[in-house]
């Protein structure tokens, strides 16, 4: 099947506008995460979703990000009033649940995000 | 979730086995030791993952100390492909959230 998909792969944005970026998981996956990654960084976890709540947001790094899931699959994650740091490859991630047992995390390909 | 500590790169001849080390000597009982992947563009992949006994999949195998505050991923048979960052992660399986914490990793690079 179908792996994580991320769109877009590319977004190339001024400084000061709102972006949204969007990850489909893996049908019948709950568990959803979103990491990102700065150039020559590690990967940094933002936020996480069971079904359609978040339970820890404790990554996300100033209140001009959000995300929301809707139905229980896809999520946005937005990002307002962009900044030059905010540049990064933004993954996400899907797994059959959030706890419970080893749930492999499925990453998708990523969305390169350039902030002008 | 337990720190780990990996060599910033290694070289490994193509068809050689590659062997990745990990300490993790602050690794708690219940913490489990994870191992993921990350080619050039593409997002981490999982590969193994285990508490204290070796375990091998069809992609690698895991080694773990007796003491646990160390482990060894062994590729046995290295190809170009398997050219990517690898972290090793130590963190409690089934807790809520199941997030995983990104170390350095090991930039491992297979040459012909």
């Amino acid at each position: 099947g179908a792996g994580v998909s991320q769109s877009p792969s590319n977004k190339v944005t001024e400084k000061g506008k709102d972006v949204e970026l969007r990850c489909d998981p893996i049908s019948g996956h709950t568990a959803l995460y979103w990491y990102r990654q700065s150039l020559g960084q590690g990967l940094e976890f933002l936020i996480y979703f069971q079904g359609n709540s978040a339970p820890d947001k404790s990554g996300l790094p100033s209140d001009r990000f959000s995300a929301e899931r809707t139905g229980g699959s896809v999520s946005t994650l937005t990002i307002q009033r962009t900044q030059q740091e905010d540049s990064a490859v933004y993954l996400c991630a899907s797994s059959l649940a959030a706890s419970g047992s080893h749930n492999e995390q499925f990453f998708g390909p990523g969305t390169r995000l350039t902030v002008l | 979730d337990a720190k780990t500590t990996q060599p910033t790169s290694m070289d490994c001849a193509e068809g050689r086995a590659a062997n990745l080390p990990c300490n993790h000597s602050t690794i708690s009982g219940n913490e489990y030791v994870y191992w993921y992947r990350q080619i050039h563009s593409q997002g981490p992949q999982y590969i193994i993952h285990g508490l204290k006994n070796n375990e091998t999949n069809e992609m690698a195998s895991l080694i773990i100390t007796e003491d646990r505050k160390s482990s060894t991923l062994i590729l046995p048979h290295a190809t170009l492909r398997d050219t990517a960052v690898y972290y090793c992660i130590v963190r409690v399986a089934g807790a809520a959230g199941n997030k995983l914490t990104f170390g350095g990793g090991t930039r491992v690079l297979v040459k012909p």
